[in-house]
C-alpha cells in the first residue's frame, strides 16, 4: 500500500528565504507524485507533478521538486519565498498501472510568509 | 469553463438531519471523488465513481452515500447527520488516465472549492 508523509506540519520563513517542505512516500513500485497547493477557502490546485520523465519537476509560481528514489523522496523547493505563496501544500502519490486514478494525500504542511 | 463547481458552499445541519451535496463538472472527465478534509488528517476518500451508474466505497464511506446518474454530476448524501461529520468536502474529476511514455498512466486531479458543513 503506498502512503506519504510529510514532515512538518507547519513551516514559518522570512519573505526572501529558502522555502523546503519535505514529502517521503512509500510505494511497492516507482509512484508518480504529486504537490497540491490549498490557498485559504479555496480548493486544491496542482503545482506539480513527477510522471517518471525528468526528476527535477518545476511547477507553477516557482516551485520544484527533485525525485529522488535512493531516499524515497519527493520534497518542494522555491529559492524565494513570497507573501503570496502562504497557503497549507499536500504532497500525493499515486501507483502506475490502469488502475492509478486513486491518489493518496499527505496531511499537509502549512506555510507562514513573515514580511 | 467552469471546471469543478460545488453546491452549497456552506450549510449548518442538526443532528439527525439528511442532506445532499452536489458536484458538477464540465471536463466530461470519467472520473469523480469525494473528499473530506480535516484538521491535521490531510484529504480522505469517502466515495469515487469511474463511470455513470458505477460507484466504490473509499476510505471513510460510512455514514455516506453517492449517486452517478449523469457523468457530470456526483451526488454526496447524509442520511443521517452526526457531529462527526463535520468537515470540509471537496469534489474533484479527472481522466479515467492519462498514458505518459515509460511507466504508463498515471491520474490528475481537479479539485472543487469545497462546501463547509457543520454539523450540531
Amino acid at each position: 500500500a503506498q502512503s506519504v508523509t510529510q514532515l512538518g506540519s507547519h513551516v514559518s520563513v522570512s519573505e526572501g528565504a529558502l522555502v523546503l517542505l519535505r514529502c517521503n512516500y512509500s510505494s511497492s513500485v516507482p509512484p508518480y507524485l504529486f504537490w497540491y497547493v490549498q490557498y485559504p477557502n479555496q480548493g486544491l490546485q496542482l503545482l506539480l507533478k513527477y510522471t517518471s520523465a525528468a526528476t527535477l519537476v518545476k511547477g507553477i509560481n516557482g516551485f520544484e521538486a527533485e525525485f529522488k528514489k535512493s531516499e524515497t523522496s519527493f520534497h518542494l523547493t522555491k529559492p524565494s519565498a513570497h507573501m503570496s505563496d502562504a497557503a497549507e501544500y499536500f504532497c500525493a502519490v499515486s501507483e502506475p498501472g490502469a488502475g492509478s486514478y486513486q491518489l493518496t494525500f499527505g496531511k499537509g504542511t502549512k506555510l507562514s510568509v513573515i514580511p | 469553463n467552469a471546471g469543478v463547481t460545488q453546491t452549497p458552499k456552506f450549510r449548518v445541519l442538526k443532528t439527525g438531519q439528511s442532506m445532499t451535496l452536489l458536484c458538477a463538472q464540465d471536463m466530461n472527465h470519467e472520473y469523480m471523488y469525494w473528499y473530506r478534509q480535516d484538521p491535521g488528517m490531510g484529504l480522505r476518500l469517502i466515495h469515487y465513481s469511474v463511470g455513470e451508474g458505477t460507484t466504490a466505497k473509499g476510505e471513510v464511506p460510512d455514514g455516506y452515500n453517492v449517486s452517478r446518474l449523469k457523468k457530470q454530476n456526483f451526488l454526496l448524501g447524509l442520511e443521517s447527520a452526526a457531529p462527526s461529520q463535520t468537515s470540509v468536502y471537496f469534489c474533484a474529476s479527472s481522466y479515467s488516465t492519462i498514458w505518459t511514455t515509460g511507466t504508463g498512466y498515471y491520474n490528475e486531479q481537479f479539485f472543487g472549492p469545497g462546501t463547509r458543513l457543520t454539523v450540531l
